[in-house]
């Protein structure tokens, strides 16, 4: 099956620090990658929808300036967290499609902690 | 855009009973309907999926119905093991704009 990889697992950062956050799909090309923020005990929130090649689409509530997401090839999609603060700690999972298939595939996740 | 209720939130059952998570959606356009187990500190991994040109679909144990009339679809989930234990999420939608339910924490006693 599709797998797809994200690092890292799990961060802690000083508040004012950015970090970056890889998504990666190894045996396939993801044209559209998803990034999802998970609080504890809480679903998945759609962050923003990624396309190779072009601007992320974010949803509502989401600051793009302070989540950057870069889809710069058809295997890899990042997203930074620049100036991150306490409130921003939270697990940050990642999923690729094909470009014709809604099946989604998850990355393990990253725990972001900022202190 | 898409709304997504799962119910019950919480599901405690006997081991070898079954359990069944129900989801409603919004949008009649949605036509793809996942539904993802996550372990603690996992990621979500798909256990079976139904479009909307299908009513049921059976895997083993677990089946997933669908009415679109009503816009809901359930998780059923026969003879239940404690590694069912996890939490169960449904999904709704199509061209790869999915929304996710709120989760189901299945617990399963020995």
């Amino acid at each position: 099956g599709a797998v797809v990889s994200q690092h890292p697992s799990w961060v802690i950062c000083k508040s004012g620090t950015s970090v970056k956050i890889e998504c990666r799909s190894l045996d396939f090309q993801a044209t559209t990658m998803f990034w999802y923020r998970q609080f504890p005990k809480q679903s998945l929130m759609l962050m923003a929808t990624s396309n190779e090649g072009s601007k992320a689409t974010y949803e509502q509530g989401v600051e793009k300036d302070k989540f950057l997401i870069n889809h710069a090839s058809l295997t890899l999609s990042t997203l930074t967290v620049t100036s991150a603060h306490p409130e921003d700690s939270s697990f940050y999972i990642c999923s690729a499609s094909y470009s014709t298939n809604e099946k989604l595939f998850f990355g393990s996740g990253t725990q972001l902690s900022v202190l | 855009g898409e709304n997504v209720e799962q119910h019950p939130s919480t599901l405690s059952v006997q081991e070898g009973d079954s359990a069944v998570i129900k989801c409603t959606y919004s949008d009649s356009a949605s036509n793809y309907f996942p539904w993802y187990k996550q372990e603690l500190g996992k990621r979500p991994q798909l256990i079976i999926d139904i479009r909307s040109n299908v009513g049921e679909k059976k895997d083993q144990r677990i089946a997933v119905t669908l009415n679109k009339t009503a816009k809901h679809f359930s998780l059923h989930i026969t003879e239940t093991q404690p590694e069912d234990s996890a939490v169960y999420f449904c999904a709704a939608g199509n061209n790869n704009d999915m929304r996710f339910g709120a989760g189901t924490r299945l617990t399963v006693k020995p």
